[in-house]
């Protein structure tokens, strides 16, 4: 079965920083990955979303994918206060398209 | 837009109480699902429905069952509440492997 696993498990970095995120999944054919938010007292929401190998920018986002290395990670440029969440990675397996597996997350906190 | 709708948005419970948790959807997605959030745990599938009157065990389903009678709703029940359990239970439906989530459901057993 699916398995994703994310690190780090929390994340401080101070207003303005780069923001890395990194998942690890265990089946190359696995369909789209994505990455949600989400804020306290709030269901997640999608962020972000990559099939093919390489990369993909949407505005102060861009996710990389390498399926050899069944590594996908995220970048967040400029972050800022309001970004402080938990970021959530996201597997379609191929085995079931239907049955989205999530990593456990990575809490990022932004400092003023 | 559309958006999922849950409630109770709190629910307090006895232990071995049944508890019934409900969700809505204006999205028309015909994929529906229920996930546990726990701290440190992310978000582990309870039960999903691909369509109306479908229901497909996901890998936390002991102890719950669901219900799809409406392409809208999906219901949740905790068939016997276990003493201090704490979580969050979210709906979701989905499009295209896009998953839009409620704002969630959470339980307290007392």
């Amino acid at each position: 079965q699916e398995k994703v696993q994310q690190s780090p498990e929390s994340l401080i970095v101070p207003e303005g920083a780069m923001v890395s995120l990194n998942c690890s999944f265990s089946d190359s054919a696995s369909q789209s990955i994505w990455w949600y938010q989400q804020h306290p007292g709030k269901g997640p929401k999608a962020l972000i979303s990559i099939f093919s190998n390489g990369n993909k920018k949407e505005g102060r986002l861009t996710v990389y994918l390498n399926r050899a290395s069944l590594h996908v990670s995220l970048h967040i440029k400029d972050s800022q206060p309001s970004d402080s969440a938990v970021y959530l990675c996201a597997v379609q397996p191929d085995t079931n398209a239907y049955k989205v597996i999530f990593g456990k997350g990575t809490h990022l906190h932004v400092l003023p | 837009g559309g958006i999922i709708t849950q409630t109770p948005k709190f629910l307090i419970g006895q232990e071995g109480q049944k508890l019934t948790l409900k969700c809505q959807q204006n999205f028309n997605h015909d994929t529906m699902y229920w996930y546990r959030q726990d701290s440190g745990k992310g978000l582990r599938l309870i039960y999903y429905s691909i369509t109306e009157n479908d229901l497909q065990k996901g890998d936390l389903s002991e102890g719950y069952d669901a219900s799809r009678e409406k392409k809208s709703s999906f219901s949740l029940t905790v068939t016997s509440a276990q003493k201090n359990e704490m979580a969050v239970f979210l709906c979701a439906s989905s499009i295209r492997a896009e998953v839009f989530f409620g704002k969630g459901t959470r339980l307290t057993v007392v």
